[in-house]
């Protein structure tokens, strides 16, 4: 029982193209995130959902677009993709109370 | 400005050897402080986090932490490395209520020699 669950794994695409990820999470948890780890390793914050309200919106090119179905699910969708997009992107979920993050294992965009 | 600094960037130790890692934050509130623990091609796992009470805290695979805010330090410790310990770490700060985002440091990658 995969607790949160990022799919794909691994995306190779080229330039320009339109690719989402999806991301799901059976902890019964309200608030989901999405980080983005650069090939240094540092972790960003990009957006957060809270029963499917946008709470946090990071300085992030307005090509990068969540959607948020329902609370267990958090889709990222990034348009005309660029070289500078390559990065493991990190889902997350965390309960109102601030418990700390359970991340999925997130997935590695290439883009060429 | 909230902000976690980790000032080691890579660490090597021997197996069976004690460990510390450093962490010092910057936070306008009451902090909740974590450690997470990321292996090669995996997502971060939990070690432990303090959000109140005993300074101390225990976490899983053995680790431990010590909040300390006189020093705005939360430094990471084992008595006994073990291979598998061999991994990336990070710190993070986060608020005390809901929907806060956690800032994490830059991460120190910890090396094991047999």
């Amino acid at each position: 029982d995969t607790a949160v669950s990022q799919t794909p794994k691994y995306l190779v695409t080229q330039m320009g193209n339109d690719k989402s990820i999806k991301c799901e999470q059976n902890l019964g948890h309200d608030t989901m995130y999405w980080y983005k780890q650069d090939s240094k390793k540092f972790l960003k914050i990009m957006f957060s959902y809270n029963n499917k309200e946008l709470i946090i919106n990071e300085t992030v090119p307005n090509r990068f677009s969540p959607k948020s179905p329902d609370k267990a699910h958090l889709n990222l969708h990034i348009n005309s993709l660029e070289l500078g997009d390559s990065a493991v992107y990190f889902c997350a979920s965390s309960l109102d109370r601030g418990g700390g993050y359970t991340f999925g294992s997130g997935t590695r965009l290439t883009v060429v | 400005a909230q902000s976690v600094t980790q000032p080691d960037i890579h660490i090597t130790v021997s197996e069976g050897a004690s460990l510390e890692l450093r962490c010092n934050y910057s936070y306008g509130a009451t902090p909740y402080l974590f450690w997470y623990v990321q292996s090669p091609g995996q997502g971060l796992q939990l070690l432990l986090k303090y959000f109140s009470g005993d300074t101390l805290v225990q976490g899983i695979k053995g680790f431990e932490a010590e909040f300390k805010r006189s020093q705005s330090s939360f430094n990471l410790r084992k008595p006994s490395v073990h291979w598998s310990d061999a991994a990336e770490y990070f710190c993070a700060v986060g608020g005390s209520g809901g929907y806060n985002k956690l800032i994490f440091g830059a991460g120190t990658r910890l090396a094991v020699h047999p």
